[in-house]
């Protein structure tokens, strides 16, 4: 897990404050992932950057605001949340290939368990 | 629709009999296949993968498991369970197609107990 590290590990927040999640992955990857954990639901792909564009954005409210300023890092900007987006959220990297490989394996950080009052 | 079927929320077994986690799938094309193993508390860490080749494939820590296509299968073993391997395992598919797609189709998740 250390390829992948996400801070922080906990967060407890009320919904109207504004808080942010960031990703860093030391694998040398060109591609990063937001999941959404939640009980007894499939993972949520929430986002995909790739060569620090976003290729992806499965209908994600926009009070999850994404932002990949270079290859190595993932932030996830929360501002008005919900309670139902408690969840743990997971951030993940991969290496494509040049032609946009659909074999590339992701690699996951310990994720960020989020709690919203 | 592509989709992902873990057909056990849990399975039970005693330690250093041989397990089994089941998935099967549903896509258009040819899958690649991903088994992912979550401890309490922490991320995925990735177990193994069928891309094409032999219908066995070998992963981490003992695991391997068995592409069947006829049957859409691509069932998790491990010959002789540890207490250790105690955590929640997740199959995911994603079929091949043209273009720049990543997205990974997840199942719900199985539940391995290994007892002492």
């Amino acid at each position: 897990e250390t390829g992948v590290t996400q801070t922080p590990r906990h967060l407890v927040m009320g919904m109207t404050n504004k808080k942010s999640l960031k990703c860093e992955q030391h694998l040398g990857h060109n591609a990063m992932y937001w999941y959404k954990q939640s009980a007894k639901k499939p993972l949520e792909l929430m986002f995909v950057y790739s060569l620090e564009e976003r290729v992806e954005n499965n209908s994600v409210p926009s009070r999850f605001s994404p932002e990949c300023p270079n290859s190595s890092h993932l932030f996830l900007h929360l501002h008005t949340l919900q309670p139902e987006d408690s969840a743990l959220y997971l951030c993940a990297s991969s290496q494509a290939g040049t032609s946009g490989s659909s074999t590339d394996t992701q690699y996951f950080g310990p994720g960020t368990r989020l709690t919203v009052l | 629709a592509q989709s992902v079927a873990q057909p056990e929320d849990q399975v039970n077994v005693a330690e250093g009999n041989p397990l089994t986690v089941k998935c099967t799938y549903s896509v258009s094309g040819n899958p690649y296949l991903f088994w992912y193993v979550q401890y309490p508390n922490r991320g995925l860490q990735f177990l193994l993968k069928y891309i094409t080749g032999d219908n066995l494939v070998k992963g981490s820590y003992g695991f391997e498991a068995e592409f069947n296509k006829s049957q859409t299968s691509f069932h998790l073993k491990k010959p002789s369970a540890l207490v250790s391997d105690s955590a929640l395992y997740f199959c995911a598919v994603r079929a091949f197609n043209a273009g720049n797609n990543r997205k990974l189709i997840w199942g719900l998740g199985t539940s391995l107990a290994v007892n002492p």
